[in-house]
């Protein structure tokens, strides 16, 4: 495609649940990011991809976070037992490797009753 | 760490005005890359312009220029002729190393007609 894809736009979830967050990368980038962005803030690194592993799981900020791109593509964000604190825009970006720029989806708005 | 500063959290000006945005940084590092994004109420985060640390000279794309004071550490954008369009928020953020881009908090910009 021609740009960073994520599905869905929006997800209502409600507390304790399990949610998942879809990436489509740009064909051809193999480094993929994941970032959070809650109101009124600057995006906040979660995980970085290199191909299929991840190089830098950092950001997440506990177990309940995991994420996988078993392809070296698609990349999904999971998120466990899901609190009110987690509600926030998730952005995904790719970009051709090392310093390059980060090119980024239009994000996902997950809303925690 | 290194951390992104932006002191300004909100400006508005006139159309065809000029208008500056302040960023500064903090790091020990002297190879770096810093970037300019802006985000629209779409939530889709677009890269402005681009500066990597070992060029002097200033990045310029179109209506877009930088002042980029490496020893001040200091990263600034100029909007030449401003257009409603270029109303969003703005993002000044910093990649070295690590690959995660760290951001700033943000400058909400108003272009009025």
């Amino acid at each position: 495609g021609a740009g960073v894809s994520q599905t869905p736009s929006n997800k209502v979830t409600e507390k304790g649940k399990y949610v998942e967050l879809r990436c489509d990368p740009i064909s051809g980038h193999t480094a993929l990011y994941w970032y959070r962005q809650s109101l009124g803030q600057g995006p906040e690194f979660l995980i970085y991809f290199q191909g299929t592993g991840a190089a830098d799981d950092s950001g997440l900020p506990n177990d309940r976070f995991f994420a996988v791109r078993p392809e070296g593509s698609v990349s999904t964000l999971k998120i466990q037992r899901t609190e009110r604190g987690d509600s926030a825009v998730y952005l995904c970006a790719s970009s051709t490797g090392l310093a390059d720029t980060q090119y980024f989806g239009p994000g996902t708005r997950l809303t925690v009753l | 760490a290194q951390t992104v500063t932006q002191s300004q959290p909100e400006m508005s000006v006139q159309e065809a005005e000029t208008v500056t945005l302040s960023c500064t940084y903090d790091t020990s590092e002297n190879n770096y890359y810093l970037f300019w994004y802006k985000q629209p109420p779409s939530r889709q985060m677009i890269l402005v312009i681009r500066q990597e640390a070992y060029k002097q000279q200033n990045a310029t794309e179109n209506r877009f220029s930088v002042n980029f004071q490496k020893a001040a550490k200091s990263f600034s954008l100029k909007i030449s002729d401003s257009q409603l369009g270029d109303t969003a928020m703005y993002f000044c953020a910093f990649i070295q190393g690590a690959q995660k881009l760290v951001f700033g908090q943000g400058t909400r910009l108003t272009i009025n007609p």
